[in-house]
C-alpha cells in the first residue's frame, strides 16, 4: 500500500525564517510526486512535480527536491502570503503507464508565517 | 488553468437523503476524479473516471457512485447520505497529453450531514 507521511504538522515561522517541509513515501514505483498549496477554503493548487532522484525545481522561494525515500519542500525568506498547507502526494506506475492522477495524499503541513 | 466549478458549495442535508454533486470543467480534459478531504485523513479517492461512461472506484467508494455521461460534467451520488460523509468533496480534472499528469483541483463542496 502506498503511504506518504509529511512532517511536522504545522510549523510556525518569522517573516524570513528559512526552513524545510519533509515528505516521506513509499510507493511500488514512484511514477510522480507532487506538491500542492492550499489556502483555506479553496482547493489544493498545484506547485512542482518531481519524477527522479536527484531531481530539484523552484518556484519563487519555494525549492522541492526528490530523493528515493523522501520529499523536501524548501521555504527560503518565506513572507506572510506563504502561509498555508502544503500537501505530498505520490503517484504509483511506471512512465507511460496508466495509473491516471491516482494520487496518494499525506495530510499536509500547515504553514504560518508571522511579520 | 482548467476551469472546474462544484455545485454547490455548501449543503447541509439529513441522513437518509439523496445528495448529487455536480463537478464541471472546460478544458476538454480526459480524466476526471472526485477526492473527499477529513481532518487527520488527508485527500482520498472516491472514484475517477477515465473517459466518457467509464468509472472506477477509487480508496473509499463505498456509499458513493459516480456517473460520467459528457466529457464536461462529473457527477458524484451518495444515494443515502450517513453522517460519515460528512467532509469536503473535491473535483479534479486531468490532461491525457503526455506530461501533462497534474491535477486540477475544483474549490471544493462542503457537506454536512445531520
Amino acid at each position: 500500500e502506498d503511504q506518504v507521511t509529511q512532517s511536522p504538522e504545522a510549523l510556525r515561522l518569522q517573516e524570513g525564517e528559512s526552513s524545510s517541509l519533509n515528505c516521506s513515501y513509499t510507493v511500488s514505483g514512484l511514477r510522480g510526486l507532487f506538491w500542492y498549496r492550499q489556502d483555506p477554503g479553496k482547493g489544493p493548487e498545484f506547485l512542482f512535480t518531481l519524477y527522479s532522484a536527484g531531481e530539484e525545481k523552484e518556484k519563487e522561494r519555494l525549492k522541492a527536491t526528490l530523493t528515493k525515500k523522501e520529499s523536501f519542500l524548501h521555504i527560503t525568506a518565506p513572507k506572510p502570503e506563504d502561509s498555508a498547507t502544503y500537501l505530498c502526494a505520490v503517484q504509483a506506475g511506471r512512465a507511460g503507464g496508466t495509473s491516471y492522477g491516482k494520487l496518494t495524499f499525506g495530510q499536509g503541513t500547515i504553514l504560518t508565517v508571522h511579520p | 488553468d482548467a476551469g472546474i466549478t462544484q455545485s454547490p458549495r455548501h449543503k447541509v442535508t439529513e441522513t437518509g437523503t439523496p445528495v448529487t454533486l455536480r463537478c464541471h470543467q472546460t478544458e476538454n480534459h480526459r480524466y476526471m476524479y472526485w477526492y473527499r478531504q477529513d481532518p487527520g485523513h488527508g485527500l482520498r479517492l472516491i472514484h475517477y473516471s477515465y473517459g466518457v461512461k467509464d468509472t472506477d472506484k477509487g480508496e473509499v467508494s463505498d456509499g458513493y457512485s459516480v456517473s460520467r455521461s459528457k466529457t464536461e460534467d462529473f457527477l458524484l451520488t451518495l444515494e443515502s447520505a450517513t453522517s460519515s460523509q460528512t467532509s469536503v468533496y473535491f473535483c479534479a480534472s486531468e490532461s491525457s497529453r503526455p506530461g501533462a499528469n497534474v491535477l486540477t483541483f475544483g474549490a471544493g463542496s462542503r457537506l454536512t450531514v445531520l
